[in-house]
């Protein structure tokens, strides 16, 4: 078993809607949460960073981390076709490197 | 606030050959870390530096090199280039910690022939 799963899609979602992302994962000792979004053939792009448990909201983007159930989520808000990319979890704790997911590919139609 | 570099962007290379990709992290990082993307495995992390020394490792030959200066700018080396290590190498940056808000480059995109 993977620490960190996530569904690889695709998904496909009309313009305006409410995309939802996630993630679960096994190990209770992950404590930093990202997502990142990353367009083809570029670098990933930092979207979001929570610490611990709780929500965080920036613009139309929300992260959602329940460590008790050890999943997290992003919400995309008003989606438009301008995110339409591959949206990857990160997650990771103390010293330890990040462990990500394998990414999510999210395509947003007009 | 300038972001990661790194260069080159693009390399052809043989096999057999080696190559070395370099990263500057932005202003103030301490902490880089070197990852390979590749469509069938996704990220895998190569390694982690940190004040110059080696804080983690992932699970790469050692054919997989890096190191980091005083200035924290950081090179990675590939020997003896096989046709699997064609892939794009991405490099994060951090403040001190590997896993807190890393950004990243936009990577090299590496080709082995």
């Amino acid at each position: 078993q993977k620490e960190v799963e996530q569904d690889p899609g695709p998904l496909s979602v009309p313009e305006g809607a409410i995309v939802s992302l996630n993630c679960t994962y096994s190990n209770s000792a992950f404590q930093y949460f990202m997502w990142y979004r990353q367009y083809s053939r570029k670098g990933p792009e930092l979207l979001m960073y929570t610490y611990s448990s709780g929500n965080k909201e920036d613009g139309r983007f929300t992260a959602q981390v329940d460590k008790s159930s050890k999943y997290i989520s992003l919400f995309i808000r008003d989606s438009q076709p301008s995110d339409s990319a591959t949206y990857l979890c990160a997650m990771g704790f103390g010293n330890e490197k990040l462990t990500f997911g394998t990414g999510t590919r999210l395509t947003i139609i007009p | 606030k300038a972001g990661v570099t790194q260069t080159p962007r693009y390399l052809i290379k043989t096999r057999g050959q080696q190559v070395t990709l370099s990263c500057s992290p932005i202003s103030g990082h301490r902490s880089v870390s070197w990852y390979q993307q590749t469509p069938g495995q996704g990220l895998q992390f190569l390694f982690e530096y940190f004040s110059e020394t080696q804080r983690n490792k992932g699970n790469f030959p050692g054919r997989f090199s890096g190191r980091q200066f005083s200035n924290s700018r950081s090179e990675m080396n590939v020997s003896t280039l096989e046709l699997g290590d064609s892939a794009l190498y991405l490099c994060a940056s951090s403040r001190d910690r590997p896993n807190t808000e890393a950004f990243f480059g936009q990577g090299t995109r590496l080709t082995v022939v």
